[in-house]
């Protein structure tokens, strides 16, 4: 079965410092790319970036509200994703989703996703 | 970055209804269109890819169009598990972009 499973969420101060993890099953991970997106308390899904395959680089996106603060890497032989977010602010405050992005005749789209990890950051 | 709107924002309808939910590109995506369904307190999932491709084991009665800067969800026969939030999501640029949604309540 297909699994992904987020984990490392939780209370942080503004400013601090957070690694959530995404431990993958059933599928080829190292092949797969990764994306995280995010969802805050009652708002819609926002994309914070995404990880390619080895073989297609290893190379990062981010959207522009997280580019330079936040990290993501990926560990082949754990099968786990990670997110790392520094100099977190109360805006950073969702549901955090690990998800595949599954790529067709060169359309992409996010067919499986994790259930997800709460990350909230307040004083 | 692409901008997604959706409308409308909520809608209301009853089991048996047609209901057609829209997504507007702020540019041409050509069929870079993805369609997601959430529930509440629960994950995304993948209805629709590439602007009306079904993906493998979504019930036929949801079907999606469009191309270019206009996209349609359409669901044929409202059924009660289909009461939800719905996405459209682009995945034409490099940074991926959703709509705002629009969620689907019983009338």
């Amino acid at each position: 079965e297909v699994q992904l499973v987020e984990s490392g969420g939780g209370l942080v101060k503004p400013g601090g410092s957070l690694r959530l993890s995404c431990a993958a099953s059933g599928f080829t991970f190292s092949n797969a790319w990764m994306s995280w997106v995010r969802q805050a308390p009652g708002k819609g899904l926002e994309w914070v970036g995404r990880i390619k395959s080895k073989t297609d680089g290893g190379t990062t996106d981010y959207a522009a509200p997280v580019k330079g603060r936040f990290t993501i890497s990926r560990d082949g032989s754990k099968n786990t994703l990670y997110l790392q977010m520094n100099s977190l602010k109360t805006e950073d405050t969702a549901v955090y989703y690990c998800t595949t992005e599954a790529t067709m005749m060169n359309y992409y789209y996010m067919d499986v996703w994790g259930k997800g990890t709460t990350v909230t950051v307040s004083s | 970055d692409i901008q997604m709107t959706q409308s409308p924002s909520s809608l209301s309808a009853s089991v048996g209804d047609r209901v057609t939910i829209t997504c507007r590109a702020s540019q041409s995506i050509s069929s870079y269109l993805n369609w997601y369904q959430q529930k509440p307190g629960k994950a995304p999932k993948l209805l629709i890819y590439a602007a009306s491709s079904l993906q493998s084991g979504v019930p036929s009665r949801f079907s999606g169009s469009g191309s270019g800067t206009d996209f349609t969800l359409t669901i044929s026969s409202l059924q009660p598990e289909d009461f939800a939030t719905y996405y459209c999501q682009q995945s034409y640029s490099t940074f991926i972009t959703f709509g705002q949604g629009t969620r689907l309540e019983i009338k």
